[in-house]
């Protein structure tokens, strides 16, 4: 196991069409954080996963964005009807319960044209 | 007022030079401290954490905490051109896990041979 992995690296979407992203966590790690980060700003929380179960989301999750994490295993981050402020980076982490650090992933960048 | 502020940059210095990286925050719950270190275009890379307050050292890296003063230090000896990247600054009182964890803005460091 290699570390936190996410696909697609890059991805440029039309707006209004709908996008998926993916999160392979590292294998032992229960805990599962969605966090968006836009050009000079460090990475804001999304949501998080314990298992399958999602436990939290801020309120930058508006009703567009979805995620799924159906196994307690990878993870989907689905954006529908995006929108050109959609664009920012996409990362991943993963920890295990109770641990203070997380792992990112190198992330998924979103362009909306 | 943002609860983590740190200036966002660009430092630019000579080869060999000592670098210092700040942060101040105004939540005085804040227990825990990170300094990411994030090349362009990828995901951030843990670097060094701390509790409380203190020192900690590893290898060219010691990170100061002065809970008193609410500023955090990093401080990179013998700077190579190799630790050109954005640093960010974590910090979190734990109570609720990983995903309460507040990033700054980072800034971005150019070290020139």
């Amino acid at each position: 196991d290699t570390g936190v992995s996410q696909n697609p690296r890059h991805k440029i979407t039309k707006r209004g069409q709908n996008v998926t992203f993916r999160c392979d966590p590292i294998s032992e790690h229960n805990r599962l954080y969605w966090y968006r980060q836009t050009l000079g700003q460090g990475p804001e929380f999304l949501t998080y996963f314990q298992n399958e179960a999602q436990l939290e989301k801020s309120r930058l999750l508006s009703d567009r964005f979805s995620a799924e994490r159906p196994k307690g295993s990878f993870s989907t981050l689905e954006i529908q009807r995006t929108e050109q402020g959609d664009s920012a980076m996409y990362l991943c982490a993963s920890s295990s319960q109770g641990a203070t650090e997380a792992f990112f992933g190198q992330g998924t960048r979103l362009t909306v044209v | 007022q943002k609860e983590v502020e740190q200036d966002p940059g660009p430092l630019s210095v000579p080869e060999g030079a000592i670098v210092s990286l700040n942060c101040t925050y105004s939540n005085s719950a804040f227990q825990y401290f990170m300094w990411y270190r994030q090349y362009s275009r990828k995901g951030p890379e843990l670097l060094m954490y701390t509790y409380s307050s203190g020192n900690k050292e590893d290898g060219r890296f010691t990170a100061q905490v002065d809970k008193s003063s609410k500023y955090i230090s990093l401080f990179i000896r013998d700077s190579q051109p190799s630790d050109s990247a954005t640093y960010l600054c974590a910090m979190s009182d734990y109570s609720g896990g990983y995903q309460k964890v507040t990033f700054g803005t980072g800034t971005k460091l150019q070290v020139i041979p």
